[in-house]
């Protein structure tokens, strides 16, 4: 099993549409989590954390659930800007690799 | 503030060349990393350094080196370029690491082909 994934897509919904990624992680020491958007051909930026408690920030809400180990993020509203790849990275301690694990990534392409 | 550049933004290498990329940070980032980009396999951690000075082996470190003289440079170099090292790569920095305030930074990239 991978460390971190994430179901590729595309998601192609309209605009206005609500959608919802996931992404599962295997290491259960893992202590934290965040989403990265990249547009095409651009660099990775953080859109946000995920907090144990799960936390919203305007239209996008991210959970956690470390039972199960998934990470989600939801946007609502979904605008034509949204359309990029969203990175789904765990974070854990100790190891040869540094401490980042990113996701291959969800493509999201929002129409008119 | 710049943030983190990277030079060049694209090379083409012949097999065999040798080349540095270079990365600059002027957040006084103490972490920063080397990462490649390839289709179909998300970003991949070659090489990281936890301070000026210090480096360590990622997940794909094979014919690369680091170096990391200055606390605001890291330098990627291929000594002897081969075809499966073409790819984007990319530099970051973060000022801690782990836990929520583990936020990396990424240059805008560098694209690399090999022929």
């Amino acid at each position: 099993r991978k460390e971190v994934e994430q179901d590729p897509g595309p998601f192609n919904v309209p605009e206005g549409a609500t959608v919802a990624f996931n992404c599962t992680y295997s290491n259960s020491a893992s202590q934290s989590f965040f989403w990265y958007r990249q547009d095409c051909r651009k660099e990775p930026k953080l859109l946000m954390s995920v907090y144990s408690s799960g936390n919203e920030d305007g239209r996008f809400t991210a959970q956690l659930n470390r039972a199960s180990q998934y990470i989600s993020l939801l946007i609502r509203d979904s605008k034509l800007s949204d359309s990029a790849t969203y990175l789904c990275v765990v974070v854990h301690y100790g190891g040869s690799q540094g401490n980042l694990i990113f996701g291959k990534g969800t493509k999201l392409s929002v129409k008119p | 503030n710049a943030g983190v550049t990277q030079t060049p933004k694209f090379r083409v290498l012949k097999t065999g060349q040798s080349m540095t990329l270079l990365c600059a940070q002027d957040m006084n980032h103490e972490y920063m990393y080397w990462y490649r980009q390839d289709p179909g396999m998300g970003l991949r951690l070659i090489h990281y350094s936890v301070g000026e000075g210090t480096t360590a082996k990622g997940e794909v470190p094979d014919g690369y080196n680091v170096s990391r003289l200055k606390k605001q440079n890291f330098l990627l170099g291929l000594e002897s370029a081969a075809p499966s090292q073409t790819s984007v790569y990319f530099c970051a920095s973060s000022l801690d690491r782990g836990g929520y305030t583990d936020t990396q930074y990424f240059g805008p990239g560098t694209r690399l082909t090999v022929l």
